[in-house]
């Protein structure tokens, strides 16, 4: 069974770091592209940033890029984001997503078959 | 990249058949195969039901339907049934990144 468990969420201030973690399991991770893809309260998804299977691409939404980081290690089956610059606006709750597709070797979203439950970031002073 | 246009809310009685629109333009729908639409229900993670355009992922219900024309992308939902009420999201590859619908909800009167 693919499970997806995202971690690391939590109450920050403005300006501040915070990284979150995605642990997977039952499916081959380094066969796939993953992505991050947020839902502020009440609102919308919003895609934040993918990466391919190799780490050889990656990409992100123009609101995050220059702050936010994804990186993964597949040794450990484990997808990161590393959130700087936090602004209240980037409160939401954080979704790890896989991608439909086996060796796509695409950061930008097509499909994604399996999500996790999500990891709540709040940005406030 | 801006978002795709979905209509806020849709509804439908038990049995018929609701169509819910998506938007975008020729760099991200009207450009590519990939569209794809996800249900989210309160609470829960977002769940696949078409991908390209039109396929549905194994386990989802035939009464759920996916098209294309343009830069206009439709989700079709056929004999409504009480569980098919959550909000629906389209999404789109695009020239740049991936966008998201702004999303539907969809109400099972």
């Amino acid at each position: 069974e693919v499970q997806l468990v995202e971690s690391g969420g939590g109450l920050v201030q403005p300006g501040r770091s915070l990284r979150l973690s995605c642990a997977a399991s039952g499916f081959s991770f380094d066969d796939y592209d993953m992505h991050w893809v947020r839902q502020a309260p009440g609102k919308g998804l919003e895609w934040v940033s993918g990466i391919t299977w190799n780490s050889g691409s990656i990409g992100y939404a123009d609101s995050v890029k220059g702050r936010f980081t994804i990186s993964r290690d597949n040794a450990k089956n484990s997808l990161y984001l590393q959130m700087s610059s936090l602004r209240t606006e980037d409160t939401a709750l954080y979704y790890c997503a896989k991608d439909f597709y086996f060796g796509s070797g695409s950061y930008r979203l097509r499909a994604a078959d399996y999500w996790g439950r999500g990891t709540l970031v709040t940005v406030s002073s | 990249q801006s978002a795709l246009t979905q209509p806020p809310s849709a509804s439908g009685s038990p049995g018929q058949s609701v169509t819910i629109s998506c938007t975008g333009t020729s760099s991200d729908v009207g450009g590519y195969k990939y569209v794809s639409w996800y249900q989210q229900h309160p609470g829960k993670a977002p769940k696949l039901m078409i991908y390209e355009v039109s396929k549905r992922p194994s386990g989802v219900p035939d009464r759920f339907s996916g098209s294309k024309s343009g830069n206009t992308a439709s989700l079709t939902v056929s004999g409504l049934q009480a569980e098919d009420e959550a909000d629906y999201y389209c999404s789109s590859y695009g020239i740049s990144n991936g966008v998201f619908g702004g999303g539907t909800r969809l109400t099972v009167l």
